[in-house]
């Protein structure tokens, strides 16, 4: 069946850091693939996604690239702020239109 | 703008006793989900709807019962609660076609079971 893994978490970096955040999946076919975030105490929303192989999805200094080759979908981001401390889930979409979850990473980033 | 409205946020119940979640959206939104989120894991889908009248199982539905009578609501009931219940319930809401996969999530609803 479909499947998404992501790294364990707590990811503690200090600011201004590279962030690598990775994710491989299991799938029937080429998914639509997407990154969630969620913020203490909120709901999760849709930080970026790529619908097909090579397409990188990319917003507010995050990005994640396709690819179909090692079937994964890593999250990146040059230099990350306090602000981005949350949890980050990588997910994909079935062909019945559900999203399926990985675990989730935690991010903490220090001043 | 409301979005994704869950009711309510902090819940406290008896073992054996029953309950149903709210959740309303007003995006006119065909697909709405109930999701629950243990410590330290992933979503697992419950329940989804891909309109009025039509409900689906997920991966984790039993001991819960959804409806879909309105485009706007999906409660969420659960019956003769246990302690394995014991998380938090996220209610969300798509739009099929052009571009699927955006789902909007409620701020959640934690339960606890005792």
């Amino acid at each position: 069946g479909n499947s998404v893994t992501q790294m364990e978490g707590p990811v503690t970096l200090s600011e201004e850091a590279f962030l690598t955040i990775n994710c491989t999946y299991t799938a029937t076919g080429y998914p639509s693939l997407f990154w969630y975030v969620q913020y203490p105490g909120e709901g999760l929303q849709l930080l970026l996604k790529a619908t097909k192989a090579d397409d990188k999805g990319s917003n507010k200094g995050f990005e994640a690239t396709y690819r179909k080759e090692t079937t994964s979908f890593h999250l990146e981001k040059g230099s990350v702020q306090v602000s981005d401390s949350a949890v980050y889930f990588c997910a994909l979409m079935d062909s019945s239109y559900k999203l399926i979850f990985g675990s989730g990473t935690r991010l903490l980033v220090r001043p | 703008n409301a979005g994704v409205t869950q009711t309510p946020k902090f819940r406290i119940l008896k073992i054996g006793q029953s309950m149903t979640l709210q959740c309303t959206q007003d995006m006119n939104h065909n697909y709405m989900y109930w999701y629950r989120q243990d410590p330290g894991m992933g979503l697992k889908l419950i329940y989804y709807s891909v309109g009025a009248g039509i409900t689906d199982k997920g991966e984790v539905p039993n001991g819960y019962n959804v409806s879909r009578s309105t485009t706007e609501d999906f409660p969420l009931r659960l019956e003769l609660a246990a302690p394995s219940q014991t998380s938090v319930y996220f209610c969300a809401s798509s739009i099929s076609g052009p571009s699927p996969g955006e789902l909007f999530f409620g701020e959640g609803s934690r339960l606890t079971v005792l």
